[in-house]
């Protein structure tokens, strides 16, 4: 049982350069998440999707797009990346169905480098 | 708004002390959850325990205890007898059930930088 798989692990871009961050899980959830991480900031919720269809601005949206492909994936996209995009993201996913209740299961994070 | 404040940025013990590590919230709900989570050196996050605002009842687990006062709004968490694998950054989180239907993620204090040292 993968869980949450992301992909990739690690990027390097130039600044203007874009790039798709691509997360699936199998455990049939409904809400999937991505989070950003920086040093003394915590986990900053950038999109979320609630279920199949949705997507949602989170608390650090600027720069960022998202797709929810069908339930088990839900990619990142930054369309012209900038060196304050440097960070480690995570996904995460949760069944979703009692509200605010659910434990969320996440990804191992993939560390992305603008330069 | 929902916040979760975790004022201590690191604490450094010698391995077999306790140590608390602590965490206020802020919500409006009456109706939420608070979640502690570690991160190790590896970097994935490892869910630890969930309270619900309903629950005030302390728990134990091993080593591991919480003490939720809502009083004070605070979910505090203790390691008795730490070991030098509790090194880690623990993060407290909470939820709101009513706000944003609950389905709008988690957030996250800015974490506890756990040092055991042997």
């Amino acid at each position: 049982n993968a869980g949450v798989t992301q992909t990739p692990k690690f990027q390097v871009l130039k600044t203007g350069q874009s790039m798709t961050l691509q997360c699936a899980q199998d455990m049939n959830h409904n809400s999937m998440y991505w989070y950003r991480q920086d040093p003394g900031m915590g986990l900053r919720l950038i999109y979320y999707s609630a279920s199949e269809g949705t997507t949602d601005k989170g608390e650090v949206p600027n720069g960022y797009n998202v797709s929810r492909l069908n339930k088990r994936e839900f990619s990142l996209r930054l369309e012209s990346a900038a060196p304050s995009q440097t960070s480690v993201y995570f996904c995460a996913s949760t069944l979703g169905l009692l509200s605010g209740a659910n434990v969320l299961t996440f990804g191992a994070g993939s560390r992305l480098t603008v330069l | 708004a929902q916040k979760v404040t975790q004022a201590q940025t690191e604490i450094s013990v010698v391995e077999k002390e306790d140590v608390t590590l602590d965490c206020v919230y802020e919500t409006r709900d009456t109706t939420y959850y608070l979640f502690w989570y570690k991160q190790p050196p590896s970097g994935e996050l490892v869910f630890l325990i969930r309270r619900n605002s309903f629950d005030e009842q302390n728990e134990i687990s091993g080593r591991y205890s919480w003490n939720f006062q809502k009083s004070t709004s605070s979910f505090n968490f203790t390691i008795t007898a730490s070991q030098v694998v509790d090194s880690a950054v623990y993060f407290c989180a909470l939820s709101e059930a009513q706000s944003g239907g609950g389905a709008d993620g988690l957030t996250f204090g800015k974490g506890t930088h756990l040092i055991i040292q042997p």
